[in-house]
């Protein structure tokens, strides 16, 4: 079946670090690959997503490469601020099933000033 | 509405009694999506509706679980003889098309504890 293994955390930072979260995956074919970020008290917000080999998604300073050769999905970000603070979950879906997502655990970011 | 809207907030049940949570999803969007997430982890999908057809409950863990839509608008998943495993936050999301492939918008769910 489909499965998402993300690093646990918390990973804590300091302002302006840089920031990377292992993401990696198990599904049959060529699936979509997302990240998502939950604000404190927010709802699951997509914060970017690459649909093919070696596609980039990016967004708000974020960036992750769908890399098919180590099934991988890493999220980076080049520093840091404190607003980033958040639960980030990487998640794929298999491209026959829309947006029937499949979630890895989450992994909490706390950035100190 | 702005956003996808759920209610209530928070919920606490007694073990064995029924609750109803419900989902407002942004007007005009065809696809509505349930999702369960228990403390620490990712959700898991449980049920996906296309307008008032629920083309997919494959992720409803048990016949304890039931999700309607039945104008394809307003929908709601109810969980009859609740048990402390159904304690987890109950996420809805929708979006425009019913391809199921346009940006999802999640609500910020109904936490559900049972006693």
């Amino acid at each position: 079946g489909n499965s998402v293994t993300q690093m646990e955390g918390p990973v804590t930072l300091s302002e302006e670090a840089f920031l990377t979260i292992n993401c990696t995956y198990t599904a049959t074919g060529y699936p979509s690959l997302f990240w998502y970020v939950q604000y404190p008290g927010e709802g699951l917000q997509l914060l970017l997503k690459a649909t093919k080999a070696d596609d980039k998604g990016s967004n708000k300073g974020f960036e992750a490469t769908y890399r098919k050769e180590t099934t991988s999905f890493h999220l980076e970000k080049g520093s840091v601020q404190v607003s980033d603070s958040a639960v980030y979950f990487c998640a794929l879906t298999p491209k026959a099933a829309g947006n029937k997502l499949t979630f890895g655990g989450g992994t909490r970011v706390l950035v100190k000033p | 509405g702005a956003g996808v809207s759920q209610s209530p907030r928070y919920k606490v049940a007694k073990r064995g009694q029924d609750v109803a949570l419900r989902c407002d999803p942004i007007s005009g969007h065809v696809s509505l999506f349930w999702y369960q997430q228990a403390l620490g982890q990712g959700p898991e999908f449980l049920t996906y509706f296309q307008n008032e057809a629920q083309l997919d409950k494959s992720g409803l863990p048990s016949d304890r679980f039931f999700a309607e839509r039945p104008e394809g608008s307003v929908s709601t998943l109810k969980i009859q003889r609740t048990q402390q495993e159904d304690s987890a936050v109950y996420l809805c999301a929708s979006s425009l098309d019913g391809t199921g492939w346009e940006k999802l918008f999640f609500g910020s769910g109904t936490q559900l504890s049972v006693l």
